[in-house]
Order: structure tokens, then C-alpha cells, then sequence
């Protein structure tokens, strides 16, 4: 069964606008990791965030974490047309990853 | 480029045939997983393979099966097929395959249609 759930399932936005989603999850995790699908094509990578940080940064990404609330968020500032693509939260525990259902990213010219 | 290497890309074929989907991991990865993708859905874990033995099942079929061989590439093979197999079919690999999983590196996948 999926853990993570991400919320909004889908966001539309312009061009330059920043885009926030959430990832919530059930139990205690190692990590929690996000990764972006284009249309059809193969997972990527984007940022792993550990148990015992709060927040971290890659570029126009920022990704936090609150395992109090058992929640993530990620943030792309100043997004670009190319970043449409759907977006998945991971939690990883016990050999397993477990993911969201995915926000779908569009943004608008 | 991830590195995992998958074929075919695209597959299509009748009800009630098998077929054998292919992957190679990147170069020093020792587990290898495989996840199922139906259209617009979430990604649905099969199997996870870590230095040629299973080490996770998720929600595969009995007529589903899958193994990794002693150079590590990994082999799903799909049989009796139905209507809704049609999916894509990842196959993602990564170097550790402890209780904290690290980052995986996924293949382009294979799109399978049942006709």
C-alpha cells in the first residue's frame, strides 16, 4: 500500500511563480526522498532528505521536512516550463520505499 | 543518461502470451528493483533483487516472476497476459540495499500493450 500521499494531485501555475507540494506519511522513516517524471519517462532523482534534518537545498529546489507532523514539502522557485513533469514523494524504512500517488506539475508560458 | 538499461521500450502483444522484459543496472549497483506504472497512476513495487536473491515482494503476481543473475542484470518475466497488464514496467537500480534505501536510479522502462 502507498504511504506517502502527495497533495495537491495536480498544480497549475505561470511561469516564474513558485510551485509547492506536500508528502505525508504514516510511520517513523530513514529518509524521504522526491523525484521527478516527465510525461512517459523514467524516474528522476531530485533530492534525498534524512531523518534527522529539517531542511534542505539543491538549486531552485528546497525541500523540508517535519517529522512531527510526518510531512515534507517540496518548493521550486522561479519555475520554468520545463519543470512540468510529475512529482513523487518516497519514504524509505525497512528495505522498502514506499510512494505517493505523485503531484502533476504544469506550467503555464 | 541513469545508466539502467532496459529493453525492449516497447512491447506489444495478445492475451494469454509471456513475455520477458530485460534490465541492466548501473555499473556497481547490486540491488535491482521493479515497479509497475499503469496509465497516469502511481508507481506499484513489484520485487526488489539485491546481489542475486530476493529481498522484497510487493504486490506481484503469481503469473508474474522475476530474477537477477550472477552479472546482475535482472529479468521480469510477465506470463498469461491480461488486458490490464498493460503498463509500463520500470526497473530501477541503486548500490545499497540496506534498511535505508538510498537514491535509485531508474531505466526509461519498458511499455507493454495486451492486445
Amino acid at each position: 500500500s502507498q504511504q506517502g500521499e502527495e497533495d495537491p494531485q495536480a498544480l497549475s501555475i505561470q511561469e516564474g511563480e513558485n510551485a509547492t507540494m506536500n508528502c505525508s506519511y504514516k510511520t517513523s522513516i530513514n529518509n524521504l526522498q522526491w523525484y521527478r517524471q516527465n510525461s512517459g519517462r523514467g524516474l528522476v532523482h531530485l533530492i534525498l532528505i534524512r531523518s534527522n534534518e529539517r531542511e534542505k537545498h539543491s538549486g531552485r529546489l528546497r525541500v523540508t521536512l517535519d517529522t512531527s507532523k510526518k510531512s515534507s514539502s517540496l518548493l521550486i522557485t522561479a519555475s520554468r516550463a520545463a519543470d512540468t513533469a510529475s512529482y513523487f514523494c518516497a519514504t524509505s524504512r525497512n528495505y522498502q520505499l514506499i510512494w505517493g500517488a505523485g503531484t502533476k506539475l504544469i506550467i503555464k508560458p | 543518461d541513469s545508466g539502467v538499461t532496459q529493453t525492449p521500450k516497447h512491447l506489444i502483444t495478445a492475451t494469454g502470451q509471456r513475455v520477458t522484459l530485460r534490465c541492466s543496472p548501473r555499473s556497481g549497483d547490486l540491488s535491482v528493483y521493479w515497479y509497475q506504472q499503469s496509465l497516469d497512476q502511481g508507481l506499484q513495487f513489484l520485487i526488489q533483487y539485491y546481489n542475486g536473491e530476493e529481498r522484497a515482494k510487493g504486490n506481484i503476481l503469481e503469473r508474474f516472476s522475476a530474477q537477477q543473475f550472477p552479472d546482475l542484470h535482472s529479468e521480469l518475466n510477465l506470463s498469461s497476459l491480461e488486458l490490464g497488464d498493460s503498463a509500463l514496467y520500470f526497473c530501477a537500480s541503486s548500490v545499497v540495499a540496506g534498511t535505508n534505501t538510498g537514491e535509485l536510479f531508474f531505466g526509461e522502462g519498458s511499455r507493454l500493450t495486451v492486445l
